[in-house]
């Protein structure tokens, strides 16, 4: 069964770092394309960051030079390094598995995990 | 970038009605669209893709359509477990989501 569980939340001053991880579990982190996608709070859907199968990165212009998505293949985990936080990065943080043919497509979600940024 | 937005932004139905909403792109996305249903407190799950592709287990109720920047989503016959908000997204160009509809009982 897959599975995702997000942790790493919490409440922090502006301009301050927080990692948030994602542990997989039914299937690969390397072998799919995984994604953070984030929700403030009572607003709609936003995709933040993309890591390929092969490596390759990608982040929304929102986030670009601020995080960093990365994977650690050992232990089957995903991760998104926040750098410089701000007011606005408040939201809960889903990660996401893309789906096989198609990886910029979401076919299963983890529970997602708050972030608080204070200003 | 390239902007979604889904009309209506609320919609107010009753059980047994047939219900539809619209995605629109700033840009053509060619099919590359999917739709997802949110229920509060919840994370996304996924219900159609490439436009009009059902997502393994989902009822045929839903079904969607369309391609280039216009895009429908439709669910035959309300059910009471369908009042959420939906969203569509497309994945042609990096990834946009609409704003979101949400199906309230009417």
């Amino acid at each position: 069964e897959v599975q995702l569980v997000e942790s790493g939340g919490g409440l922090i001053q502006s301009g301050g770092s927080l990692r948030l991880s994602c542990a997989a579990s039914g299937f690969i982190v390397s072998s799919n394309y995984m994604s953070w996608v984030r929700q403030a709070p009572g607003k709609g859907l936003e995709w933040v960051s993309i890591i390929y199968g092969g490596g390759g990165t990608y982040y929304a212009d929102s986030v670009k030079g601020r995080f960093t998505i990365s994977r650690d293949n050992s232990k089957n985990t995903l991760h998104l390094q926040m750098n410089s936080l701000r007011a606005e990065d408040t939201a809960v943080y889903y990660c996401a598995r893309g789906r096989t043919d198609s990886g910029w497509v979401f076919d299963y979600w983890g529970q997602g995990t708050l972030v608080t940024v204070s200003s | 970038d390239i902007q979604m937005t889904q009309s209506p932004s609320t919609l107010s139905a009753s059980v047994g009605d047939r219900v539809t909403i619209t995605c629109r792109a700033s840009q053509r996305v060619n099919s590359w669209l999917a739709w997802y249903q949110q229920k509060p407190g919840k994370a996304p799950k996924l219900l159609i893709y490439r436009a009009s592709s059902l997502e393994s287990g989902v009822p045929s109720r839903f079904s969607g359509s369309g391609s280039g920047t216009e895009f429908t989503f439709t669910i035959s016959s309300l059910q009471p477990d369908d009042f959420a908000t939906y969203y569509c997204q497309q994945y042609n160009d990096y990834s946009t989501f609409g704003q979101g509809t949400k199906v309230e009982i009417k």
